[in-house]
């Protein structure tokens, strides 16, 4: 079946400091991937998305490459501020699955000031 | 406003006393799913719908049940609730299947004693 693995962290940074969540997949068919944030009480929300190999999904200043042969999609984001803190799951959907979101476990993101 | 809207959004009750929460959407998407977010686990589906009268079982299913007779709304059913259902509930909705952004819902805390 398919799974997500990401690192769990928690990562804490400062502020304009780099940014880097990796993940990984491992899924039978032709997954599409995802970033979702959830912030403090809140739902999911999404924060960028790829749907084939070597497309790049960007999205507030966040970055994230959809590598086939390392069957990886980490996000990326060069200068983080106070207000990305938040938790960030990577997460893949694919046809053969029926399109549910398999996630990763979340990584809790700390920027302080 | 597109929105995923979810009631209640906190609820404790005791072992065994049936409860529904509710999900409606207002995007007229056609898929729509349920996840419970735990500790450790990340976010797991329960069930999922295709269509109107389309459901089926996810990753978790065991000790819920839903229904699909409008488009619009999802209600998740515990005929009988166990501690082991103590989690955050998160209904979801997506056009269709595929590589489209699924829209969240705040989340419902649920405990049960």
């Amino acid at each position: 079946g398919n799974s997500v693995t990401q690192m769990e962290g928690p990562v804490t940074l400062s502020e304009e400091a780099f940014l880097t969540i990796n993940c990984t997949y491992t899924a039978t068919g032709y997954p599409s991937l995802f970033w979702y944030v959830q912030y403090p009480g809140e739902g999911l929300q999404l924060l960028l998305k790829a749907t084939k190999a070597d497309d790049k999904g960007s999205n507030k200043g966040f970055e994230a490459t959809y590598r086939k042969e390392t069957t990886s999609f980490h996000l990326e984001k060069g200068s983080v501020q106070v207000s990305d803190s938040a938790v960030y799951f990577c997460a893949l959907s694919d046809g053969a699955s029926n399109y549910k979101l398999t996630f990763g476990k979340g990584t809790l993101l700390t920027v302080n000031p | 406003e597109a929105q995923v809207t979810q009631n209640p959004r906190y609820l404790i009750t005791v072992t065994g006393k049936k409860l529904t929460v509710t999900c409606s959407q207002n995007m007229n998407h056609e898929y729509m799913s349920w996840y419970r977010q735990d500790p450790g686990l990340g976010l797991r589906q329960i069930y999922y719908s295709m269509n109107v009268e389309v459901t089926d079982k996810g990753d978790v299913p065991e000790g819920y049940k839903v229904s699909r007779k409008e488009k619009r709304n999802f209600p998740l059913i515990l005929e009988s609730p166990s501690p082991n259902q103590t989690s955050l509930y998160f209904c979801a909705s997506s056009r269709s299947g595929g590589a489209y952004e699924q829209y969240f819902g705040p989340g419902t805390r649920l405990t049960v004693t």
